[in-house]
C-alpha cells in the first residue's frame, strides 16, 4: 500500500527557478530515497537519507528529513528543462531480507521547466 | 555502477496468452529483486518481493498463479503473466538493490510495456 504523498502533484517553473517538492509518510522507516522518472521509462535514484539524517545534498538536489513530522523534501535548484520529469518519494521500512528492503512509492510530483 | 536490465521493452499480446518478463542484475548479485506494475499516471505498486531461491512473497491483492515469479538466480527475475487479459495491460518495473549499500539506493530495470489485445 502507499504511504508518500508527494505535494504538489504537478509543478511548472522557469529555467533557472528552484523546484521543491514535498513527501509525507505514515509509518517507521529506515530510510527515504528520491528518485526520477522519464515519461514511459524505468526510475534513476538520486539520493537516499537515512532515518537519523536531517539534510543531504547531491550536486544541485537537496534533501531534507523530519521524522518527527514524517515528511520529507526535494529541492532542485537553478533548475533546467532537462530536469522536467516525475520526482517520486519511496521509503524502505519493511525488511525484505538479503539487507534489502521494501520500498512504498509515492504519488510522484510531476515537474515541467519551461525553457 | 549497478545495472538491471529488463526485456522486453515492449510486447503486445493477445488474450489468453502468456508473456514472461526478464530482469538481470549486470554487474552485480542481486539477492533480492522487486516487482512493481504502474498505470498511467500513477505511481508504482509492489507486486511482489523475489528472494534468490525460494518462493516469492505477493503483496495483498496480487494472484500469485497470475503472476508467477521465479528467481533462480544471483542476477536472474523473471515475472510471467499468465493467461493475460486487456485488464493486465501496464507498465512492469522491476529493481534490485545496488551492491554499494544503501548510499546507492536501488536499481531500476528500464520497464516493460504491457499490451494484451
Amino acid at each position: 500500500s502507499q504511504q508518500g504523498e508527494e505535494d504538489p502533484q504537478a509543478l511548472s517553473i522557469q529555467e533557472g527557478e528552484n523546484a521543491t517538492m514535498n513527501c509525507s509518510y505514515k509509518t517507521s522507516i529506515n530510510n527515504l530515497q528520491w528518485y526520477r522518472q522519464n515519461s514511459g521509462r524505468g526510475l534513476v535514484h538520486l539520493i537516499l537519507i537515512r532515518s537519523n539524517e536531517r539534510e543531504k545534498h547531491s550536486g544541485r538536489l537537496r534533501v531534507t528529513l523530519d521524522t518527527s513530522k514524517k515528511s520529507s523534501s526535494l529541492l532542485i535548484t537553478a533548475s533546467r528543462a532537462a530536469d522536467t520529469a516525475s520526482y517520486f518519494c519511496a521509503t524502505a521500512g519493511l525488511y525484505s531480507g538479503a539487507g534489502s528492503y521494501q520500498l512504498t512509492f509515492g504519488k510522484g510530483t510531476k515537474l515541467s521547466v519551461i525553457p | 555502477g549497478a545495472v538491471v536490465s529488463q526485456h522486453p521493452s515492449r510486447v503486445i499480446c493477445k488474450s489468453g496468452t502468456s508473456v514472461k518478463i526478464e530482469c538481470r542484475s549486470l554487474d552485480f548479485q542481486a539477492t533480492t529483486m522487486f516487482w512493481y506494475r504502474q498505470f498511467p499516471k500513477q505511481s508504482l505498486m509492489l507486486m511482489a518481493t523475489s528472494n534468490e531461491g525460494s518462493k516469492a512473497t505477493y503483496e495483498q491483492g496480487v494472484e500469485k498463479d497470475k503472476f508467477l515469479i521465479n528467481h533462480a538466480s544471483l542476477t536472474l527475475s523473471t515475472l510471467t503473466v499468465t493467461s493475460a487479459h486487456p485488464e493486465d495491460s501496464s507498465f512492469y518495473i522491476c529493481s534490485a538493490r545496488g551492491d554499494r549499500g544503501y548510499s546507492s539506493g536501488y536499481t531500476f530495470g528500464s520497464g516493460t510495456r504491457l499490451t494484451v489485445v
